[in-house]
């Protein structure tokens, strides 16, 4: 089945450390996103990719890193610069542009 | 930038209507999307609307009016399953990338 999968689905970070989401689909779709969701508050873009080795900061880029060397993988890193990381993370696909994207399952980090 | 507001929380009767609004303010606008979200899952998508007027689809409709930057997902026959959050998400054009701003989510809560 074509879909796309996030790693892992609980994730802990100890202060100072980095870590990182995965995300892989096999959707063959060209453009990849990272959102940040915390409680009550909308989908916050992270960062997006729309082609292999190129990618743009969201609104919320500060503190986190991402890398797209393959098609279908758009890996997230918290860095310990994000001060604030506890959120559940969303990676999400689409075709292109102005598409209806498919999600993950989501990742959900907190701070120990 | 865009201004996306929803109510944060409704309550309906099981197999009542009920009608989610969304308004917005964008300089490009490229269409309007719903997505469903429960708790702890991924957003699933619901709907796409790009011209005015009212798309139907099953139990879900979604209607926009572009002149007066209003939309609204409408729920016929409600289920105790359709009490989740409802994401409206705006597709801006302005800044060439297309990428979909989300409003913060109607949390919908259905009784017996």
């Amino acid at each position: 089945d074509g879909g796309i999968t996030q790693s892992p689905k609980y994730l802990f970070r100890k202060e100072g450390q980095n870590v990182t989401l995965s995300c892989e689909q096999n959707l063959n779709h060209d453009a990849m996103y990272w959102y940040r969701q915390d409680p009550g508050q909308g989908l916050r873009l992270i960062y997006y990719s729309q082609i292999v080795n190129d990618f743009q900061k969201g609104d919320i880029a500060e503190g986190y890193s991402v890398s797209r060397e393959k098609k279908e993988s758009f890996p997230l890193t918290v860095t310990s610069a994000q001060k604030n990381p506890t959120a559940f993370y969303l990676c999400a696909s689409s075709f292109g542009n102005n598409e209806k994207l498919f999600f993950g399952s989501g990742t959900q980090l907190s701070v120990l | 930038g865009q201004n996306i507001d929803q109510p944060t929380e409704m309550t309906a009767t099981e197999g009542a209507i009920v009608q989610i609004n969304c308004t917005y303010q964008t300089s490009g606008f490229n269409g309007l999307f719903w997505y469903q979200q429960h708790a702890g899952e991924a957003p699933t998508f619901l709907s796409y609307n790009v011209l005015d007027g009212l798309e139907e689809k099953g139990r879900f409709s979604s209607f926009l009016s572009r002149s007066k930057g209003y939309s609204y997902l409408l729920l016929k026959e409600l289920q105790m399953k359709d009490s989740a959050s409802y994401l409206c998400a705006v597709s801006d054009a302005s800044g060439g990338s297309y990428i979909p701003t989300f409003g913060r989510g109607t949390s919908l809560i259905v009784h017996p």
